[in-house]
């Protein structure tokens, strides 16, 4: 069956860095274009970032454009959010989703990063 | 990017329908057809419900349905079950510039 499944979330210090993960299984990873949505405490959804098939195409949300990165290995199955300069305001819990019809079609269980000193 | 507006509460009671709106802009909502709801209940991951405004994914129940006018779209739940009870967020295209997407503030939807 179609899983997702995120890792590298933690705890990090203010202007640290942290680089999560999402391994596919289940599908043609490369045949799908993926995301990033990501969730404050008690808050609602906020769309991080997507990636095309091949990696050739990305777009970040304004608020994290210049301190993350998105990108994937489809030969590893895997998709990677590279974030630096974090701060508190990044503190959320992180989903990784394919992307089908400019829609969130398959999500993961999520990894938490919590922004404190 | 500025997030689409939902209303933060909606309720009623088993057997009833409920409607949940989700307002934008011609630049999101008004200008494509590719808003999509999400269900979440507490510590769950979101599920897909409606995509393309009207369209249902495999395996969801035909009481939820989606529509559409101007820059405002909707979501229906009829027959109201006690599992309905969630959160709910629409989402929407937001380009044309770049490859955007913008989510509503969430609606929490309780079943009396």
């Amino acid at each position: 069956q179609v899983q997702l499944v995120e890792s590298g979330g933690g705890v990090v210090q203010p202007g640290g860095s942290l680089r999560l993960s999402c391994a596919a299984s289940g599908f043609t990873f490369s045949n799908y274009g993926m995301h990033w949505v990501r969730q404050a405490p008690g808050k609602g959804l906020e769309w991080v970032a997507f990636i095309q098939y091949y990696g050739d195409i990305k777009n970040h949300v304004d608020s994290v454009k210049g301190r993350s990165t998105i990108s994937r290995d489809n030969s590893k199955n895997t998709l990677y959010l590279q974030m630096n300069s974090l701060t508190s305001e990044d503190t959320a819990v992180y989903y990784c989703t394919t992307g089908m019809a400019y829609a969130f079609e398959t999500w993961g269980q999520g990894t938490m990063v919590t922004v404190s000193s | 990017q500025s997030a689409l507006t939902q209303p933060p509460s909606a309720s009623g009671s088993p057997g009833q329908s409920v409607t949940i709106s989700c307002t934008g802009t011609s630049n999101d909502v008004g200008g494509y057809n590719y808003v999509s709801w999400y269900q979440q209940h507490p510590g769950k991951a979101p599920k897909l419900m409606i995509y393309e405004v009207t369209k249902r994914p495999s395996g969801v129940t035909d009481r939820f349905s989606g529509s559409k006018s101007g820059n405002t779209a909707s979501l229906t739940v009829s027959g109201l079950q006690a599992e309905d009870e969630a959160d709910y967020y629409c989402s929407s295209y937001a380009g044309p510039n770049d490859l955007n997407w913008v989510f509503g503030g969430g609606t929490k939807l309780t079943v009396l």
